[in-house]
């Protein structure tokens, strides 16, 4: 079974630029999350979708988005960048049986970076 | 989780030593605690995880134990190899809607 996509694998984008980013989940996955991860503040939980809506959101401004399509995979978009969204940004599939106990499979991430 | 404190933030061990990553958290209502393996330029990858009606559990040579009165939870690994050398993640999910909750990492090195 193949495993967590994401693409692009790397992004080179100059302050004041939007971007998007796309994950593919685990087949027969409904639910994807996304996180952050940098060198300060580790890997911080962004947003959770299933079925399409966005179940569950972390500590982020409005600028972080996402979504979900019918065929469970996910988008997320950051506008107006800044240098401190440079981050390798991972995304999480889990069968979703219920956040508490679902295991959470990784992708390879995409790394953003903001001049 | 509301947070999540791991330590030590490096861990250097021989080849064929044990080596023990420990970790401790905040919320209560936190009943799954997973650990994950970062190698370079690769996403986070599950190794074991542990629920709250469970005290340990053992997967070849990686265990986790969890003390839930004292709220923390340890990764021991046996018989460590070179492969083992990577960043190491403990993770919680608590009753609050805000996904896995990290701790800082441990890089685990692994001398020859």
């Amino acid at each position: 079974k193949a495993g967590v996509t994401q693409t692009p694998r790397y992004l080179i984008k100059t302050r004041g630029q939007q971007v998007t980013l796309s994950c593919s989940p685990i087949s027969g996955h409904r639910s994807v999350s996304w996180y952050q991860q940098t060198p300060g503040q580790g890997l911080q939980f962004l947003f959770e979708y299933f079925s399409e809506t966005q179940r569950n959101k972390g500590n982020f401004p409005g600028r972080f988005s996402g979504r979900q399509f019918s065929n469970s995979r996910s988008e997320m978009n950051v506008s107006t960048l800044e240098l401190g969204d440079s981050a390798l940004y991972l995304c999480a599939s889990s069968l979703a049986l219920g956040l508490d106990t679902d295991t959470q499979y990784f992708g390879p991430g995409t790394r953003l970076t903001v001049l | 989780g509301e947070n999540v404190e791991q330590h030590p933030s490096t861990l250097s061990v021989q080849e064929g030593d044990s080596a023990v990553i420990k970790c401790t958290y905040s919320d209560s209502a936190s009943n799954y605690f997973p650990w994950y393996k970062q190698e370079l330029g690769k996403g986070p990858q599950l190794i074991i995880d542990i629920r709250s009606n469970v005290g340990e559990k053992k997967d070849q040579r990686i265990a986790v134990t969890l003390n839930k009165t004292a709220k923390h939870f340890s990764l021991h690994i046996t018989e460590t190899q070179p492969e083992d050398s990577a960043v190491y993640f403990c993770a919680d999910v608590g009753g609050g809607a805000d996904g896995l909750t990290f701790g800082k990492g441990t890089h685990l090195i692994i001398q020859p």
